[in-house]
């Protein structure tokens, strides 16, 4: 079975300090991706990676910056954390380029910023 | 654009009953329709997915979608739902002609009641 793992399940940080979020899968993926759930507005799509040091900007990038250093690795970095930013992230992974595979996700991380 | 639309935001069954949460969208070309799955206080599972063929689909768990092209529409079924079966399920769509991005609707809460 894939696994895809995030750091944390629940994390408080405050307005202004640096967040990293870990994303880890473990079947050779070569996509992965970054979201964001809030109640009513479903999932958004914030940054996806196709490959290796390789990022492309989705919906709703403003804030966040990503890095993919290694294929199994994908970091979501909250450069000032603000209070907007309070929400569910999803990271997930698919198994290339075509979007024929479904994706796979993680538990997700509840990020509360006061 | 590429659109989806769940016009439920939440639908309450009996358990044992057919149940149904609705899907609709818009793309241009020919879709790749999912449907996920989320219980509480996890990520998201895949339950299946139409790509070419039957329109037709039987996913896990007992759930299938019905592929109808000229209402653009990819509805979820279950001919007898289980308690179990409450969780929040999210509809999305890509297209071969837009393969970057996975666009997920707002989600149906789905409640059965015993």
């Amino acid at each position: 079975d894939v696994k895809v793992t995030q750091s944390s399940r629940y994390l408080v940080k405050r307005t202004g300090e640096k967040v990293f979020l870990e994303c880890v899968q473990d079947m050779d993926h070569e996509n992965m991706f970054w979201y964001r759930q809030d109640p009513g507005l479903g999932l958004r799509l914030i940054y996806f990676s196709y490959d290796v040091k390789m990022k492309e900007k989705g919906d709703i990038p403003e804030g966040y910056s990503v890095s993919r250093e290694k294929k199994e690795r994908f970091s979501l970095i909250l450069e000032s954390a603000s209070t907007n930013q309070t929400s569910m992230y999803l990271c997930a992974s698919s198994r290339d380029r075509v979007l024929a595979y479904e994706q796979y996700f993680g538990p997700g991380t509840r990020l509360t910023v006061t | 654009a590429q659109s989806v639309a769940q016009p439920e935001d939440q639908v309450n069954v009996a358990e044992g009953n057919p149940l149904t949460v609705k899907c609709t969208y818009s793309v241009s070309g020919n879709p790749y329709l999912f449907w996920y799955v989320q219980y509480p206080n996890r990520g998201l599972q895949f339950l299946l997915k139409y790509i070419t063929g039957d329109n037709l689909v039987k996913g896990s768990y007992g759930f299938e979608a019905e592929f109808n092209k000229s209402q653009t529409s990819f509805h979820l079924k279950k001919p007898s739902a289980l308690v179990s079966d409450s969780a929040l399920y999210f509809c999305a769509v890509s297209s071969r002609h837009n393969t970057d991005k996975l666009i997920f609707g707002t989600g149906t809460r789905l409640q059965v009641f015993p």
